[in-house]
């Protein structure tokens, strides 16, 4: 089972948006509802952002969010700030009982 | 507050075995379902595995099937990763992580990591 595809990295400025996609297959993305976002800044370690595609955990600012559309799901930030740079990856439940992530997002704020 | 402590790392050479510890506090363990996942330096996220709360079931990636077993003892508040016939692609921080709903891949907590190196 390969990695999910996210692209290398992404940019933004102060208070912009910024969306990142996590693109699998019918057999992983697109097949359950089961999609997770982690941030991970350096030497520290994984935060879960998002979790069942759109589900934010307590303590996680509004202006993180996600959705999926067929294959591809996608982890927007709203309002970007500094703190939000980091490395961001997607995870999806790939049935038979299984899991895998994607291959990072490197995030940065301009 | 919930706290995770991964311990047992280290330098062993190739095709020695390890066992790695993650001992839990602040909440009750024997109710959650346990994961393991791993970072190899500079790379991405790895799932390794998987036990769940009462320690029925585990699964596993498929790149360690056969050479990592992951156990349980909820009366130490402690999960074990066994890894055996270690490889050079051993070599990463091992994380262990709280489920918060399998199989939604949703790990709501995770410990600092223990680094395993493989080298000779």
């Amino acid at each position: 089972q390969s990695a999910l595809t996210q692209p290398p990295s992404a940019s933004g400025s102060p208070g912009q948006s910024v969306t990142i996609s996590c693109t699998g297959t019918s057999s992983d993305v697109g097949g359950y509802n089961y999609v997770s976002w982690y941030q991970q800044h350096p030497g520290k370690a994984p935060k879960v952002m998002i979790y069942e595609v759109t589900k934010r955990p307590s303590g996680v600012p509004d202006r993180f969010s996600g959705s999926k559309s067929g294959n591809t799901a996608s982890l927007t930030v709203s309002g970007l700030q500094a703190e939000d740079e980091a490395d961001y990856y997607c995870s999806s439940y790939v049935g038979n009982n299984r899991i895998i992530f994607g291959g990072g997002t490197k995030l940065t704020v301009l | 507050q919930v706290q995770l402590v991964e311990s047992g790392g280290g330098v062993v050479q190739p095709g020695r075995s390890l066992r790695l510890s993650c001992a839990a506090s602040g909440f009750t363990f024997r109710s959650y379902g346990m994961h393991w996942v791993r970072q190899a330096p500079g790379k991405g996220l790895e799932w390794v595995g998987v036990i769940w709360y009462d320690g029925s079931n585990q699964h596993y990636a498929e790149s360690v099937e056969g050479r990592f077993t992951i156990s349980r003892d909820n009366s130490k508040n402690t999960v074990y990763l066994q890894v055996n016939s270690l490889r050079a692609e051993d070599t990463a921080m091992y994380y262990c992580a709280r489920d918060r709903g399998w199989p939604s891949g949703h790990f709501d907590y995770w410990g600092q990591g223990t680094l395993v190196t493989v080298s000779s």
